[in-house]
Order: structure tokens, then C-alpha cells, then sequence
């Protein structure tokens, strides 16, 4: 059965340092790529997308992640967090032509200020 | 705010009650999700419609589960004989024409 793994369940980072959260699926197909956030007290929101062409996506507010096919994997990453990137970040996976999508089990970053 | 809209927010019910949950997604999204998400996990697909058909059912819906989007516009999500472990935030999305999916606030049942 088709699965995306985020291996990082909790992360603490202090502000200004590097953040790179993993995600892996399984699916040998073609597959869409996204990264969902849920702030405190609110819903999933978008933070970026990968359908095609350029593997190195740019999201909102500072937010980047590299599909590597070979590896199966859409990574997070972001340069320098702020505190207000606390929040729980889920990856999920689109199986070309099904049209469903399939979320790992996510990650709560907890940024120190 | 045009968002995805689902109604009630919270739900206390006993155990053996029916609940009914409803979703209003974006207007112009012609295809519905539902999902349920428990503490800890993410969000786990349930079914989904595509204007009034509902197009996959996950196997781990029980017969007690029924959705329904009559009319390709809002759609309900019932849940028969309410049991514990049915307790969750039951979430509702909606995808625009790039397949991004916009979710609401959620629904949260809890079943005492």
C-alpha cells in the first residue's frame, strides 16, 4: 500500500537556526508532492507544491523542499526559522491520475525564541 | 471569507447516537474530500466526491460511515451507532483545478 513516512515527529529549533524535515513515500508512479502547515489553532494551509519540471520548489515564507526521485523524497527545508514557524508540517503525496492524497503522520516544530 | 465552511465545530454525543456533519466547500471546487485526523497522526482519507459522485471510499470506512454530496454542492458526513473510537476532528477539503487541496476548520466529535 502506498505510504508517505515523516520520520521527525517533534523538532525543537532555537530562531535563526537551519530546518530540514524528511519525507519519504512509497510509490514507484508519477506523484505530486505538497507540504501542509497547521499553525496553532488553525487549519492546513498550502506551503508549497511539486507536479513537475524544476525539482527545487519555492513556497511561502521562506519555505523550499527538493523532490529526489531516486530517493523517494520531498525534503523541507528553510535557511534561518523564526519563532513564529511553531507549527505541525505534513507532507502528503497525489498518485497521478486517482486523485487522492495521502498524508504522513506530520511533524511539530516548536521554534524557541 | 469564501474558505471551506464545516459545521458543527464540536460535537459531544453519547455513545450509540447518530451525528451528522456538514461541508460547504469553495464554490467553484468541483471535487470534496473527507478526512479524519486523530491526535498525533495526519489527516487519513475517507472518501471523496467528484461534483455529486463519490468516486472512492476508504476501506477502513465502516458501514456505520455514510457520505453524500447530493446536488454537487455541500455535501454530509454521517456517522451511525457512534462509538468511542470514532472520536476525532473530522476534516473536510476541497481541490481547485491545479489539484491543491484547501481544507476547512474541521469537526471534532467526541463520543462519551
Amino acid at each position: 500500500a502506498q505510504s508517505v513516512s515523516q520520520h521527525n515527529h517533534h523538532v525543537i529549533l532555537s530562531e535563526a537556526a537551519s530546518l530540514e524535515l524528511g519525507c519519504n513515500y512509497s510509490y514507484g508512479g508519477t506523484v505530486n508532492l505538497f507540504w501542509y502547515v497547521q499553525y496553532p489553532g488553525q487549519h492546513l494551509q498550502l506551503l508549497l507544491k511539486y507536479f513537475s519540471g524544476d525539482p527545487l520548489v519555492k513556497g511561502i515564507k521562506g519555505f523550499e523542499a527538493e523532490f529526489i526521485k531516486s530517493k523517494f523524497s520531498f525534503n523541507l527545508r528553510k535557511p534561518s526559522v523564526q519563532w513564529s514557524d511553531t507549527a505541525e508540517y505534513f507532507c502528503a503525496v497525489s498518485l497521478s491520475g486517482t486523485y487522492k492524497y495521502i498524508f504522513g503522520t506530520g511533524t511539530r516544530l516548536k521554534v524557541l525564541a | 471569507d469564501t474558505g471551506v465552511s464545516q459545521n458543527p465545530r464540536h460535537k459531544i454525543t453519547k455513545r450509540g447516537q447518530n451525528v451528522t456533519f456538514r461541508c460547504d466547500p469553495i464554490s467553484e471546487h468541483n471535487r470534496l474530500y473527507w478526512y479524519r485526523q486523530t491526535l498525533g497522526q495526519g489527516p487519513e482519507f475517507l472518501t471523496y466526491f467528484q461534483n455529486e459522485a463519490q468516486l472512492e471510499k476508504s476501506r477502513l470506512l465502516s458501514d456505520r460511515f455514510s457520505a453524500e454530496r447530493p446536488k454537487g454542492s455541500f455535501s454530509t458526513l454521517e456517522i451511525q451507532r457512534t462509538e468511542q473510537g470514532d472520536s476525532a476532528m473530522y476534516l473536510c477539503a476541497s481541490t481547485n483545478s491545479f489539484g491543491e487541496l484547501f481544507f476547512g476548520e474541521g469537526s471534532r466529535l467526541t463520543v462519551l
